[in-house]
């Protein structure tokens, strides 16, 4: 059954900081996708990693894959208020199910 | 475009009640997921259908819940008899197929009493 684990569960930072939130993984895998979710709202796609040593980049935000350590990293870079939110990463099944599996999230808070 | 739609955005009620929820996905989406979302989890599957044919529906609870995608459009999902432990946000998504991102509509907050 593949598991997915995310650390932290809660991260209080400080802007302008950089921080790493981790994502592993229990099975093979070559899909991962990272969502955003504001309190009360619904999950907004941020990225999908479709292969080894996939990177990408939308703002402050950057998204690794590493599929022979089952590793996804989502890198925050010189943080700001506007990215406090809970961040969820889910990893595809790759038998015929096409399930997505999420973790638990991560739950951003920048200070100012 | 218009993203998924869900409705109601909130919903109480009393235990052993029935409840429905309904969605439309995005236009040309054929795979549609409704999805159960415990407070301070992930979401977890109940069902997926591609077009109107339920095609995973092993961790939906059969013997309360139900659901349908009549015309293989909008769907609808219902707990009969509602229990306390079903609160929870019930969230749809749609993707293109299978293989494609799943977008996420604004779900619908369950609280039961």
């Amino acid at each position: 059954e593949l598991k997915v684990e995310q650390n932290p569960l809660f991260l209080s930072m400080q802007e302008g900081k950089n921080y790493t939130i981790y994502c592993n993984y229990s099975t093979t895998s070559d899909r991962l996708y990272w969502y955003r979710q504001d309190p009360g709202k619904s999950l907004e796609s941020l990225f999908v990693l479709l292969s080894n040593g996939a990177v990408k980049q939308e703002g402050r935000l950057m998204a690794s894959l590493d599929t022979k350590a089952r590793l996804s990293t989502l890198h925050i870079t010189a943080a700001v208020h506007d990215l406090s939110a809970t961040y969820f990463c889910a990893v595809d099944m790759v038998d015929s199910s096409y399930k997505l599996i999420f973790g638990s999230g991560t739950r951003l808070l920048v200070r100012p | 475009e218009a993203g998924v739609v869900q409705s109601p955005r909130y919903k109480i009620i009393e235990k052993k009640q029935p409840v429905a929820f309904w969605c439309n996905p995005i236009s040309g989406h054929n795979t549609l997921y409704w999805y159960l979302q415990n407070l301070g989890q992930g979401p977890e599957l109940l069902i997926r259908y591609e077009n109107e044919e339920a095609v995973d529906d092993s961790q939906l609870p059969k013997d309360r819940f139900s659901a349908e995608r009549l015309k293989g459009v909008d769907s609808t999902l219902k707990i009969q008899p509602a229990e306390l432990g079903d609160s929870a946000v019930y969230l749809c998504a749609s993707s293109l197929d299978r293989t494609d991102t799943q977008y996420f509509g604004p779900g619908t907050r369950l609280t039961v009493l």
